[in-house]
C-alpha cells in the first residue's frame, strides 16, 4: 500500500471548514484513498473514500487531485466534536490481495477551538 | 444491530500470565481485524481472519494467538503476558466485499506489571 504524509497537527475555529491534506505521491490505479478518524482514545470511525473523483457525504467531501498523488478532506462546518486524530490511508479494495488491512501512519491532530 | 463489542473493557495482568479478548460482531461481517495501539502511535494490525476457520499474521503478531472458530467471533490470546503487551487493543470487522468501512469496537485497555 502507498506511503501517505499528513501535517501532525491542525487548527481549525469552529464553525469554520476544516480542510486536511494528505500526500500520496506513489499511490497506485487500484488504490482507493480512505479517511477515518479517532476521537479521544475511542475506536476509529470511517469518514469517507474514494479513487478519483471527488466525494462527499454526510460527514465529509473529498477532493483528489486529477493526478490522485494528493488529496483533501474537508469538514465544511468544524464543531468541538470534530476534534481528533484523522488518518488518510491508501489501499486496494478489500476483495482485493488487501484484504482490507489499514495501516495507520501518525495522523493529523486536529484541534477545533471556540 | 450492537455493532462490534470487545470484552473485557480493561484488564491487568502480571507478567506470565494468560488472558484472552474477545471481539463479537453481529453483522455477519466475513473479515475481522485485531490492532494494538500503543500511547502516541497509530494502530497496527496484529493478526486478521477473512472467514471462518482461518486466521492470518499482521504486522506485529509475536506475543500473540488467535481464533475464529465462529463466524461473529475473534478471540485474541495472549499465552505469556510481557509488560511491552500494554496497549489498547481494538477489534474491528468489514463485509469482505468491494466497500472496506471498517467497524471498530470501542477497545480494551491492557495493563501488564
Amino acid at each position: 500500500d502507498a506511503k501517505t504524509t499528513q501535517p501532525p497537527s491542525m487548527d481549525c475555529a469552529e464553525g469554520r471548514a476544516a480542510n486536511l491534506p494528505c500526500n500520496h505521491s506513489t499511490i497506485s490505479g487500484n488504490e482507493y484513498v480512505y479517511w477515518y478518524r479517532q476521537i479521544h482514545s475511542q475506536g476509529p470511525q470511517y469518514i469517507i473514500h474514494g479513487l478519483k473523483n471527488n466525494e462527499t457525504n454526510e460527514m465529509a467531501s473529498l477532493i483528489i487531485t486529477e493526478d490522485r498523488k494528493s488529496s483533501t478532506l474537508i469538514l465544511p462546518h468544524a464543531t468541538l466534536r470534530d476534534t481528533a486524530v484523522y488518518y488518510c490511508i491508501a489501499l486496494t479494495n478489500a476483495g482485493g490481495t488487501s484484504y482490507g488491512k489499514l495501516t495507520f501512519g501518525q495522523g493529523t491532530i486536529l484541534t477545533v477551538h471556540p | 444491530n450492537a455493532g462490534v463489542t470487545q470484552t473485557p473493557k480493561f484488564r491487568v495482568l502480571k507478567t506470565g500470565q494468560s488472558m484472552t479478548l474477545l471481539c463479537a460482531q453481529d453483522m455477519n461481517h466475513e473479515y475481522m481485524y485485531w490492532y494494538r495501539q500503543d500511547p502516541g502511535m497509530g494502530l497496527r494490525l496484529i493478526h486478521y481472519s477473512v472467514g471462518e476457520g482461518t486466521t492470518a499474521k499482521g504486522e506485529v503478531p509475536d506475543g500473540y494467538n488467535v481464533s475464529r472458530l465462529k463466524k461473529q467471533n475473534f478471540l485474541l490470546g495472549l499465552e505469556s503476558a510481557a509488560p511491552s503487551q500494554t496497549s489498547v487493543y481494538f477489534c474491528a470487522s468489514i463485509s469482505g466485499g468491494s466497500y472496506n468501512e471498517q467497524f471498530f469496537g470501542p477497545g480494551t485497555r491492557l495493563t501488564v506489571l
